[in-house]
């Protein structure tokens, strides 16, 4: 079974570009999860979606944003990007079960750096 | 979630137990304990979780005390491959799949 794959892996952008990122879950998972992960501020969570509606959203401003469409695969984007965005992103799937907890498999991440 | 505490770094010998321990005094009924690991430039990795008794799988065993006020991971024979950062993470079981990571500890296994 392919685990969780996020494209593209590397990405260099400027100061007040945008970008979008994809992450494709592990077939059959509905749940999709994104974190962002810096050496200042460690793992943190970004948003949750699962059958296209955002069910969590962590506390970042609203330049960052995502979405999933109905195959599950989900996108984030980041506008007017700043320096303090450049970070590894990470992508993480799981099943959903309504009231337990599910074990989450994370992708392998992409590595943006903004100059 | 709970907070949760952990040692910022470790070491051990290679074919040794490595036990990492995790405090997590506020931990509430119905909050389970999770831990993930990093290893080096990829995405973290599920290890185990538990509730209030011990459990053991292929990858580690996870012994929780009685009071569950802290926990402790323990990988049986430490191998270099198992040299990354591991997180222990305790939530309640209906908070969707939202982790929130502490700053974990890294482990580092030496020949």
């Amino acid at each position: 079974k392919a685990g969780v794959t996020q494209t593209p892996r590397y990405l260099i952008k400027t100061r007040g570009q945008q970008v979008t990122l994809s992450c494709s879950p592990i077939s059959g998972h509905r749940s999709v999860s994104w974190y962002q992960q810096t050496p200042g501020q460690g793992l943190q969570f970004l948003f949750e979606y699962f059958s296209e509606t955002q069910r969590n959203k962590g506390n970042f401003p609203g330049r960052f944003s995502g979405r999933q469409f109905s195959n599950s695969r989900s996108e984030m984007n980041v506008s007017t990007l700043e320096l303090g965005d450049s970070a590894l992103y990470l992508c993480a799937s799981s099943l959903f079960t309504p009231g337990t907890l599910n074990e989450q498999f994370f992708g392998p991440g992409t590595r943006l750096t903004v100059l | 979630d709970a907070k949760t505490t952990q040692p910022p770094s470790m070491d051990c010998a290679e074919g040794r137990a490595a036990n990492l321990p995790c405090n997590h005094s506020t931990i509430s009924g119905n909050e389970y304990v999770y831990w993930y690991r990093q290893i080096h430039s990829q995405g973290p990795q599920y290890i185990i979780h538990g509730l209030k008794n011990n459990e053991t799988n292929e990858m580690a065993s996870l012994i929780i005390t009685e009071d569950r006020k802290s926990s402790t991971l323990i990988l049986p024979h430490a191998t270099l491959r198992d040299t990354a950062v591991y997180y222990c993470i305790v939530r309640v079981d209906n908070a969707g799949n939202m982790l929130t990571f502490g700053g974990g500890t890294r482990l580092m296994v030496k020949p």
